[in-house]
């Protein structure tokens, strides 16, 4: 089985600033890690994905992310955010054996003020 | 560019009553998953569907509910007798191969009374 955390549960940032939303996971098997994106009133969104390769990963909207297995992470970030950033985002895992159901955290909501 | 529609966008039942929750995915897609989201916490993943039958479910997915691919374009989900700790948003999403790459629809939210 596999599980992740999310420790933020919010994220205020002001608008142009940095950003990193930290996600950290558990699994006795290999996974694949994405990152989905939440707008309000709508679906989950991917923003990016790791499978295999180069452990830094380019998504939409200028986000990256970056794999350490050693520390068990996929941190999202972002140089410069902009208020239409504001979302709900979620980290995500896939067992690549049974390469299935996404097993989610709890979420991080970003909230970008001017 | 297509996208996974879900209706009704909002269901208020009665505690007993059977809904159906409706899904078309993307037309291409071969693989079908039902998940849900109660309010405050984690995205659950339900069922996954793929040629036809289930591939895998969940402990949540008991009895009460089924899914059913009835005339190859929806996806649905039902559930027989609704309690109230199933009042969630329930998504929708289809992958086209082994990607891995799952598209979510905007989501049913169903509000048990």
């Amino acid at each position: 089985a596999q599980s992740v955390t999310q420790l933020d549960s919010q994220v205020p940032v002001f608008e142009e600033a940095p950003v990193e939303l930290r996600c950290n996971y558990s699994s006795s098997v290999s996974v694949y890690l994405f990152w989905y994106v939440q707008y309000p009133n709508q679906g989950l969104q991917l923003l990016l994905k790791y499978l295999s390769g180069s452990t830094l990963v380019k998504g939409i909207n200028g986000f990256e992310a970056e794999f350490n297995k050693s520390q068990t992470s996929f941190h999202l970030r972002k140089p410069s955010v902009h208020i239409s950033d504001t979302a709900e985002y979620f980290c995500a895992v896939i067992n690549t054996g049974t390469a299935s159901k996404l097993t989610f955290g709890t979420g991080t909501r970003l909230q970008v003020t001017l | 560019e297509p996208e996974v529609t879900q209706t009704p966008s909002h269901q208020v039942t009665q505690m007993g009553q059977e809904v159906i929750l409706r899904c078309v995915p993307i037309s291409n897609h071969l693989y079908f998953y039902w998940y849900r989201q109660i309010l405050g916490q984690k995205v659950e993943f339900l069922v996954s569907f793929y040629n036809n039958e289930i591939s895998e479910k969940s402990e949540i997915f008991d009895d009460q509910f089924s899914v059913e691919r009835p005339d190859g374009s929806n996806f649905t989900l039902k559930i027989r007798s609704t309690k109230l700790e199933d009042s969630a948003m329930y998504f929708c999403a289809s992958q086209r191969d082994r990607t891995y790459e799952q598209y979510f629809g905007p989501g049913t939210r169903l509000t048990v009374t």
